[in-house]
Parts: C-alpha cells; structure tokens; sequence
C-alpha cells in the first residue's frame, strides 16, 4: 500500500499562517482529506475534495494540492487550533484501501 | 442528535478474541458506508475495515485480514468488529466512522473510541 508522509510537527505564532503538508503517490490521483484531533478527543473532519469545508469548519481552514503534495493552510491560526492534525486518501493500487499520514503536531505559540 | 457510541473494548489476553460494537443514531444509519479506524496509543490513525451500506461489500487492512470480521445489522443501527486472534500489536482504541454521502475513503462522523487492550 501507498504512504503519506507529513511532518511530525510544526508550529506558528498566534494569528500567523500556517501551511501543513502530505506527500504520497496516490496524492497525484485522489484528493486528500485534513482531521484535527484534540488530546483525548476523536478526529474530526476539517476539510475534503479540492478545497470543501464541513458544515461548521472555519473558513481559517483551507486546502489545496499540487503534484504528489496536499496542503492544508490555517490562515490566523487560533489557540483552539493547536492539535495533531492527519491527512488520508485512497490508496494508488486502485484497491479499496484506506490510507493516513502520521500526523503533524501544531503547536500555536 | 447524530452520533456513533462504540462499546466492547478491554484487556484480552494475546490470542484471545473481543466483539466492539458501535450503536448509531440520529441518522439513517442503513443508507451509510461504514469504517472502522484504530489508533494505537500516542500514535497515529490507521484505517481496518470498511463495510457497505448493504453488507454486501467488504474490505480489511492487510494488518487484520483473516483475523478481524466486519459486520453491521441495519435494523438495530448497529456496526459490529469480531477480533480474533488478537497481537500485542492491535492494542489501540477503536473508532467507528461513517463515509459521508458526498464521497468515499473519508470519514465526516466518529465515535469517541473504544480501548482495546492485548496483554497477559
């Protein structure tokens, strides 16, 4: 199966931009998606496809893709964004095989 | 409200089997894809298996085949994980998720988990 790989953690200053990112070959064909997960808590979806937020997601939270790489971008990054957040998408060997990236630790200084 | 609640998880000797369940509710739960996603402690995701909204069509991580079984009972809202010959490795907490119905291999609604524990 295909990997994502993120780095393991990344921070910014309060009300700064951020760009966290996901590279992997299956990237080249399928859209990523973007959780957050807080300590202790499930994840949850941030962003899905091109660039979709679910209902509720602030419009801070953005995604794009280029190539082999997915991006999520915070932009005036918050308190409350400070989280690992982990990318996934579909496996390239056309299986129907799911896969995640590490995960990246944000930190909001 | 819309929400997944897993049940089932504990200490189970290695070898040993354990049965979680995810109770749904809030939603049509039989129109929905349905997944379950563990994470094993201070680590990241991994996706284990994924079942139709039917039950006709069934996938597994090549990390569980042959020894998780995937199942759901859409009269009780209900998804199911048998775990059988369980590793040390599978130690982790459990996650029910459900595919949104605007596209598949993502996950728009999970449980808060369930902690399976493998040791003797």
């Amino acid at each position: 199966s295909s990997e994502l790989t993120q780095d393991p953690a990344v921070s910014v200053a309060l009300g700064q931009t951020v760009r966290i990112t996901c590279q992997g070959d299956s990237l080249r064909s399928y859209y990523a998606s973007w959780y957050q997960q807080k300590p202790g808590q499930a994840p949850v979806l941030v962003i899905y496809g091109k660039n979709n937020r679910p209902s509720g997601i602030p419009d801070r939270f953005s995604g794009s893709s280029s190539g082999n790489t997915a991006s999520l971008t915070i932009t005036g990054a918050q308190a409350e964004d400070e989280a690992d957040y982990y990318c996934n998408s579909r496996d390239s060997s056309g299986n129907h095989q799911v896969v995640f990236g590490g995960g990246t630790k944000l930190t909001v200084l | 409200e819309v929400q997944l609640v897993e049940s089932g998880g504990g200490l189970v000797q290695p070898g040993g089997s354990l049965r979680l369940s995810c109770a749904a509710s809030g939603f049509t739960f039989s129109s929905y894809e349905m997944n379950w996603v563990r994470q094993a402690p201070g680590k990241g995701l991994e996706w284990v298996s994924y079942i139709s909204s039917s039950g006709s069509t069934i996938y597994y991580a090549d990390s569980v085949k042959g020894r998780f079984t995937i199942s759901r009972d859409n009269a009780k809202n209900s998804l199911y994980l048998q775990m059988n010959s369980l590793r040390a490795e599978d130690t982790a907490v459990y996650y029910c998720a459900r595919e949104p119905d605007y596209g598949p291999f993502r996950f728009d609604l999970w449980g808060r988990g369930t902690l399976v524990t493998v040791s003797s």
